[in-house]
């Protein structure tokens, strides 16, 4: 099974720069995704990594270290609708996704 | 390009009532999913389908089951509603090749009284 640990609230000021933390424990890791929710809709995907390192996908980028259990999300030059929640999944060797009970970021003028 | 469908949007049901959460997709995916989403909990996997004809267990399985007759089409049924099943359903469908993501559906809010 997969244990996987992120913050549960973080505050920014628009402009600024957000790193949310996800740590997990797997007994078959194969990839990390990170979603974004509104309030009230349903996730969209953000980025997907399996290799260590980072994936930079304009303000959004995700790193991975594979042997220390650990991704991060980076939001960068914070806009208002970036206020949401970050979800951390890790996917097993079957395939199938476990969800982090996520990370709510507000965003302040 | 419609990608996932549900229905209802939402529902308020009496406790021991029959449902049946409705979940289709048009992008030809191999595997489909149904998710609940409580608050403080993250989403938690009920049922999966991995191809037509085929389903599996989750990590919250108990009290509902699911049929998968054809590709597009992933029904979620609760045989007798408790109150405890009150919350956020989400389908999910991915192709199961590459990255293999997975894409939501808008979800349906159930609530059970």
């Amino acid at each position: 099974g997969q244990n996987i640990d992120q913050p549960t609230e973080m505050t920014a000021t628009e402009g600024a720069i957000v790193q949310i933390n996800c740590t997990y424990q797997t007994s078959g890791f194969n990839g990390l995704f990170w979603y974004q929710q509104h309030a009230g809709e349903a996730p969209t995907f953000l980025s997907y990594n399996v290799l260590d390192g980072l994936e930079e996908k304009g303000r959004f980028s995700s790193f991975l270290s594979r042997s220390k259990g650990y991704s991060y999300l980076l939001l960068k030059e914070l806009q208002m609708k970036d206020s949401a929640s970050y979800l951390c999944a890790v996917r097993d060797k079957d395939y199938k996704l476990s969800f982090g009970a996520g990370t709510t970021v507000t965003v302040r003028a | 390009i419609a990608g996932i469908t549900q229905a209802p949007t939402s529902q308020i049901l009496a406790a021991g009532r029959r449902m049946t959460l409705r979940c289709t997709q048009d992008m030809r995916h191999n595997a489909m999913y149904w998710y609940r989403q409580d608050l403080g909990l993250g989403l938690r996997l009920i049922h999966y389908s991995n191809t037509a004809g085929t389903t599996g267990k989750g990590e919250v399985p108990d009290g509902y089951s699911v049929s998968r007759a054809n590709t597009d089409d992933f029904p979620l049924t609760l045989a007798s509603a408790v109150p405890s099943q009150t919350s956020v359903y989400f389908c999910a469908s991915s192709d199961l090749e590459g990255a293999d993501t997975q894409y939501f559906g808008p979800g349906t809010r159930l609530t059970v009284l």
